[in-house]
């Protein structure tokens, strides 16, 4: 069974301009969740998707959003670049619903802010 | 909010030792889960160990063990027979059985450095 693929593995991009980060989770998992992971702040939640619907949301600007498709895969978009979005950017599935257990988690996406 | 602390930036154990990682968390919810984490550096996170609060049975998976003390918020993480495979970042975290509020909090992590 194919794990959590997150692309691009490496992206470097200047002040302004804007990203986006595409998660396939787990076959059959259909909730999606993403989180920024720094050296200082650790792993920050960002937001959860479930069924094509934001079930959850963290304590980010509104520059950062996200997206589900109909296939589970998801998306999430940072526009107007900052050099502080310099961080490991990491997609997890599980199968969701409630109480449905552990996250999966990808390799994740490395953005470099210049 | 649910937080997570994880007070040992750093460990050190030597191979075949054994050794623990501490986690306390914060929370007024009865119903919860307890994970603990493993990060290998330039590889992907991937579950230790998971523990239901309403158990009163700890968790064992292999060499992996865990002390939960519901009514102290503790979750430590013992690892015996270490190996040097064992090196990582291990993060504790807290997930809430409630449907409204069910992201997973992390705590900063704990560093694991296996000596040969």
């Amino acid at each position: 069974k194919a794990g959590v693929t997150q692309t691009p593995r490496y992206l470097i991009k200047t002040r302004g301009q804007q990203v986006t980060l595409s998660c396939s989770p787990i076959s059959g998992h259909r909730s999606v969740s993403w989180y920024q992971q720094t050296p200082g702040q650790g792993l920050q939640f960002l937001f959860e998707y479930f069924s094509e619907t934001q079930r959850n949301k963290g304590n980010f600007p509104g520059r950062f959003s996200g997206r589900q498709f109909s296939n589970s895969r998801s998306e999430m978009n940072v526009s107007t670049l900052e050099l502080g979005d310099s961080a490991l950017y990491l997609c997890a599935s599980r199968k969701g619903g409630p109480n449905t257990g552990e996250l999966f988690f990808g390799e994740g996406s490395r953005l470099t802010v210049l | 909010a649910q937080t997570v602390t994880q007070s040992q930036p750093e460990m050190s154990v030597q191979e075949a030792e054994t050794v623990t990682l501490s986690c306390t968390y914060d929370t007024s919810e009865s119903d919860y889960y307890l994970f603990w984490y493993k990060q290998p550096p330039s590889r992907q996170m991937i579950l230790v160990i998971r523990q239901e609060a309403y158990k009163q049975q700890n968790a064992t998976e292999n060499r992996f063990s865990v002390n939960f003390q519901k009514a102290a918020k503790s979750f430590s993480l013992k690892i015996s027979d270490s190996q040097l495979g064992d090196a990582a970042m291990y993060f504790c975290a807290y997930r809430s059985a409630l449907i409204a509020n069910n992201d997973m909090r992390f705590g900063a992590g704990t560093r694991l450095t296996v000596k040969p």
